[in-house]
């Protein structure tokens, strides 16, 4: 089955710690995203990518990287730069085009800083 | 750039309709389209428009004015499963595909 799967699904970090979420899709899209989302608020972007070894900058980047090394792969990396970092995580991917619309979620991350 | 705005709560009883609205903002337009997402879950496909009019899917239909920057996602024969988030989305205008949802309106359906 075809889809985007992400992991883990809970995770907890200790302040001052870096920690990788995965991001894997069997779709053969282009194009992947990272949001984040706090409680009872939308999706804000954190970085994109449109094709393997390119990636830009979302709306709220500071404090994360990522890398697109493979066309199914897009870790993201929640560095201790990130000073609120309690949220959960969705990554997407999409055909890259600016007329499709359709983007397929993976199941989220829930990241808990204790 | 890019900003959506949509009511933040609507609320309705089971067997009504509903219309969620989404006002947008944006240098270049490629279309408007809509996502469910149940709470803790993932985000879902609903719809798209790309031209003005009324797309229909089911109990769901989509709305889009392009003149007025306007669109909305009307929702039929509402049922106890629709309570959820539902958000507008449209593609980055920068040459790039970035996805840009609006802020989400949350329906509660009641009995």
């Amino acid at each position: 089955d075809g889809g985007i799967t992400q992991s883990p699904k809970y995770l907890f970090r200790k302040e001052g710690q870096n920690v990788t979420l995965s991001c894997e899709q069997n779709l053969n899209h282009d194009a992947m995203y990272w949001y984040r989302q706090d409680p009872g608020q939308g999706l804000r972007l954190i970085y994109y990518s449109q094709i393997v070894n390119d990636f830009q900058k979302g709306d709220i980047a500071e404090g994360y990287s990522v890398s697109r090394e493979k066309k199914e792969s897009f870790p993201l990396t929640v560095t201790s730069a990130q000073k609120n970092p309690t949220a959960f995580y969705l990554c997407a991917s999409s055909i890259a085009n600016q007329w499709n619309t359709e983007a397929f979620f993976g199941q989220g991350t829930r990241l808990t800083v204790v | 750039g890019q900003s959506l705005e949509q009511p933040s709560e609507v609320t309705a009883v089971e067997g009504a309709i509903v219309q969620i609205n989404c006002t947008y903002q944006t240098s270049g337009f490629y279309g408007l389209s809509w996502y469910q997402q149940h709470d803790g879950g993932a985000p879902t496909f609903l719809s798209y428009n790309a031209l003005d009019g009324l797309e229909e899917t089911g109990r769901f239909s989509s709305f889009l004015s392009r003149s007025d920057s306007y669109g909305y996602l009307l929702l039929q024969e509402l049922q106890m499963k629709d309570s959820a988030s539902y958000f507008c989305a449209v593609r980055g205008t920068d040459s790039s595909y970035k996805l840009i949802f609006g802020s989400g309106t949350r329906l509660l359906v009641r009995p």
